[in-house]
């Protein structure tokens, strides 16, 4: 069964640093692209950032670029956040998603997303 | 990255036909025939519908369907059941490796 599992979320003060976790089984992990994709509590889905395949390319939207690094260990199917200086409208569940075979047509499957909350 | 512009609500009765747009700009939408949507039931985790405008992924009922015409998307719903009340998130690749969401339509069946 394909399958992308998040962990790592959590309770964190502003300012503060956390990363998450994506672990990935049921398919050839390192064939394919990754995202982070976000969602505030009663808001609608954010992009967040995208690494190719091998973890030699990684983009990011510019409310994260600079806050936030994405990378990737084919060898353990897992794919990171790692998130610094955070802020409070950086509370959101999480999601990471695999980018369809064709990379920029979309995100075909979803993990169930990990819950950051950052306040004092 | 200019969010995508999505109705906030639409509705319709079993077995009628809805629409949801999406509006974005020539830089995104406009630009690139790689327009996704998603639905999102509640308390889950987002569902592809439709990618590359108008593919329908395996397992995808034929009821949905995308199309695009300038800077806007479509997904229509047709022959509505009960079970496709979701909130419906469209996406558009928008150049340099970026992608941009709209805001969601929650879809109502009446």
């Amino acid at each position: 069964e394909v399958q992308l599992v998040e962990s790592g979320g959590g309770l964190v003060q502003p300012g503060g640093s956390l990363r998450l976790s994506c672990a990935a089984s049921g398919f050839t992990f390192s064939s394919y692209w990754m995202h982070w994709v976000r969602q505030a509590p009663g808001k609608g889905l954010v992009w967040v950032s995208r690494i190719n395949s091998d973890g030699s390319s990684t983009n990011y939207a510019d409310s994260v670029k600079g806050r936030f690094t994405i990378s990737r260990d084919n060898a353990k199917n897992t794919l990171y956040l790692q998130m610094n200086s955070l802020r409070a409208d950086d509370t959101a569940v999480y999601y990471c998603a695999r980018a369809t075979i064709f990379g920029v047509s979309g995100m075909d499957v979803w993990g169930q997303g990990t819950t950051v909350t950052v306040s004092s | 990255q200019s969010a995508l512009t999505q109705p906030r609500s639409v509705s319709g009765s079993p077995g009628q036909s809805v629409t949801i747009s999406c509006t974005g700009t020539s830089s995104d939408v406009g630009g690139y025939n790689y327009v996704s949507w998603y639905q999102q039931l509640p308390g889950k985790a987002p569902k592809l519908m439709i990618c590359d405008v108008s593919k329908r992924p395996s397992g995808v009922p034929d009821r949905f369907s995308g199309s695009k015409s300038g800077n806007t998307a479509s997904l229509t719903i047709s022959g509505l059941q009960a079970e496709d009340e979701a909130d419906y998130y469209c996406c558009s690749f928008a150049g340099t490796y970026t992608w941009v969401f709209g805001g969601g339509t929650k879809l109502t069946v009446l």
